[in-house]
C-alpha cells in the first residue's frame, strides 16, 4: 500500500515569495491533516479536513496561509506571502475515520522542508 | 489545553544500554496516548499507543505503560541498537467538544544518539 506522498521534498524561497505544497494521502483515507514543524518542536496541526471539508483551522495563520482538498483527495497547502519564520518542516498526514484514536492512525507523508531566506 | 512534555535531548547511549524517556501529559477527560518516532529524513511513524489507564503498549521492543496516577507515558526499551537513532515523540489524542474528531498533540521530540 503506497503511503502518503508529498512534494516538493525541500524548498527555498526568499521572504515575501509565495510557495505551495502537495499532499497525496493513503488511498481512501477520509481526513487529512496539515503540520507544522518548527526546528526543536513537536508538530503543530494547522488544519484538518474531513472529504473536502475543513474541521480545524484555528491555528492557521489565515492572513497568509491557505488550503484546499477540493476533491476530497489530494490536497495543497500556500504560503503568500512568506516569513521568515515560516521555515520549517510541513507534514501531511490522513487517516481512515476521525483520527487519533486506537482504530484511526494517523500516518505521516515524509514532509517538505521549507526554507525562507 | 492538552500538553505534553518531554524530557529534552540529546539522549545518548552505548549500544545494549537501557532507555528511559520521560513524558507528562495535561488533559481533560481521558487520552489515548502515543510514541512515534522519526528517523533522519523520514516522516513520523507510529511506534506504540496505550489508549486507557494501566494499558501496556510495546512494539520492536520498546514499551510504554499509560500511568493515569502520575499522567505519564515513559518510554522504555531494554537493550537499544545503533538503528534506534532517532528522534522520539510522545503524543496525546483526545476527541474535540462539539464534533468528536480527534486532535493529536504533540512534545517537543527527544533525539536520541546510540553508539556502537
Amino acid at each position: 500500500e503506497a503511503g502518503v506522498a508529498q512534494s516538493p521534498r525541500y524548498k527555498i524561497i526568499e521572504k515575501r515569495q509565495s510557495v505551495a505544497f502537495w499532499c497525496n494521502p493513503i488511498s481512501g483515507h477520509a481526513t487529512l491533516y496539515w503540520y507544522q514543524q518548527i526546528l526543536g518542536q513537536g508538530p503543530k496541526l494547522l488544519i484538518q479536513f474531513q472529504n473536502n471539508g475543513v474541521v480545524d483551522d484555528s491555528q492557521l495563520p489565515k492572513d497568509r496561509f491557505s488550503a484546499e482538498r477540493l476533491k476530497g483527495v489530494d490536497s495543497t497547502l500556500k504560503i503568500q506571502p512568506a516569513k521568515l519564520e515560516d521555515s520549517a518542516v510541513y507534514l501531511c498526514a490522513s487517516s481512515l475515520g476521525r483520527g487519533g484514536g486506537i482504530y484511526n492512525e494517523q500516518f505521516f507523508g515524509p514532509g517538505t522542508r521549507l526554507t525562507v531566506l | 489545553g492538552d500538553s505534553v512534555t518531554q524530557m529534552e535531548g540529546p539522549v545518548t547511549l552505548s549500544e545494549e544500554a537501557f532507555l528511559t524517556i520521560n513524558c507528562t501529559y495535561t488533559a481533560t477527560g481521558y487520552p489515548s496516548l502515543f510514541w512515534y518516532v522519526q528517523y533522519p529524513g523520514e516522516g513520523l511513524q507510529l511506534l506504540l499507543k496505550a489508549t486507557k489507564a494501566d494499558d501496556k503498549g510495546s512494539n520492536k521492543g520498546f514499551e510504554a505503560t499509560y500511568r493515569k496516577e502520575t499522567t505519564s507515558f515513559h518510554l522504555e526499551k531494554g537493550s537499544v541498537q545503533v538503528s534506534d537513532s532517532a528522534v522520539y515523540f510522545c503524543a496525546l489524542s483526545s476527541p474535540r467538544m462539539n464534533t468528536g474528531f480527534q486532535k493529536l498533540v504533540f512534545g517537543t521530540g527527544t533525539r536520541l544518539l546510540v553508539s556502537p
